[in-house]
């Protein structure tokens, strides 16, 4: 049972274009939600977070949009750049637990 | 930021033949640690909860028998993955909460294990 879900695997977007990623959850006692980017055989760094209090959170290029009564989030970026390349994972957590859901991934390619 | 660091980066064995990965944090105390498994083009999967001074909580599904943790200190958790097969070969991952940013945890760079 996967309960945070990436549907697109790839996605190729032009450098100065904006990307778009998505992510959908069935888990509603999930109120918090991380992107972490991703390089081969590396770990995953942090990218921005959201809160279920909130809507949006906004880092510099990166945005990340929350809609709980859909329960899908997705994560902006504007403008892409060729070192924006990378594996992007959602994850998704409860209050009180440090314990992280992923998604499978959606691998991005910034084209120069 | 903080800094996670694992050793080996990567390790070649045998079938049968037990094999241990460290995770350290490097400028900060975690009592507590996360240890994830990614195989191939699949998402991270947690595997245990390491907790320093007590016993790891295990994902359902994991062998607790066949990998052993050990939070032996506060910047130290070992995964040892007991007579390997082939099909244990994966990337393992730890990773450490942040003490200052909610929720957020920091990954190490994780250890490539094939086991031949």
């Amino acid at each position: 049972d996967q309960q945070v879900k990436q549907n697109s695997p790839s996605l190729s977007v032009q450098e100065g274009r904006i990307s778009i990623l998505n992510c959908d959850y069935t888990n509603s006692m999930f109120d918090y939600f991380l992107w972490y980017k991703k390089y081969p055989a590396e770990g995953p760094t942090f990218l921005i977070s959201i809160s279920s209090i909130k809507d949006k959170n906004e880092d510099g290029r990166f945005t990340v949009f929350l809609n709980k009564s859909a329960k899908h989030l997705s994560l902006h970026i504007v403008p892409s750049q060729p070192g924006d390349s990378a594996v992007y994972f959602c994850a998704a957590s409860s209050s009180g637990t440090y314990k992280y859901i992923f998604g499978t991934g959606t691998r991005l390619k910034v084209l120069a | 930021g903080a800094v996670v660091s694992q050793h080996p980066s990567w390790v070649i064995c045998k079938s049968g033949t037990s094999v241990k990965i460290e995770c350290r944090s490097l400028d900060f105390q975690a009592t507590t640690m996360f240890w994830y498994r990614q195989f191939p083009k699949q998402s991270l999967m947690l595997m245990a909860t390491s907790n320093e001074g007590s016993k790891a909580t295990y994902e359902q599904g994991v062998e607790k028998d066949k990998f052993l943790i050990n939070h032996a200190s506060l910047t130290l958790s070992t995964l040892t993955v007991t007579s390997a097969h082939p099909e244990d070969s994966s990337f393992y991952i730890c990773s450490a909460p942040s003490r200052v940013r909610h929720n957020e945890q920091f990954f190490g760079p994780g250890t490539r294990l094939t086991v031949l």
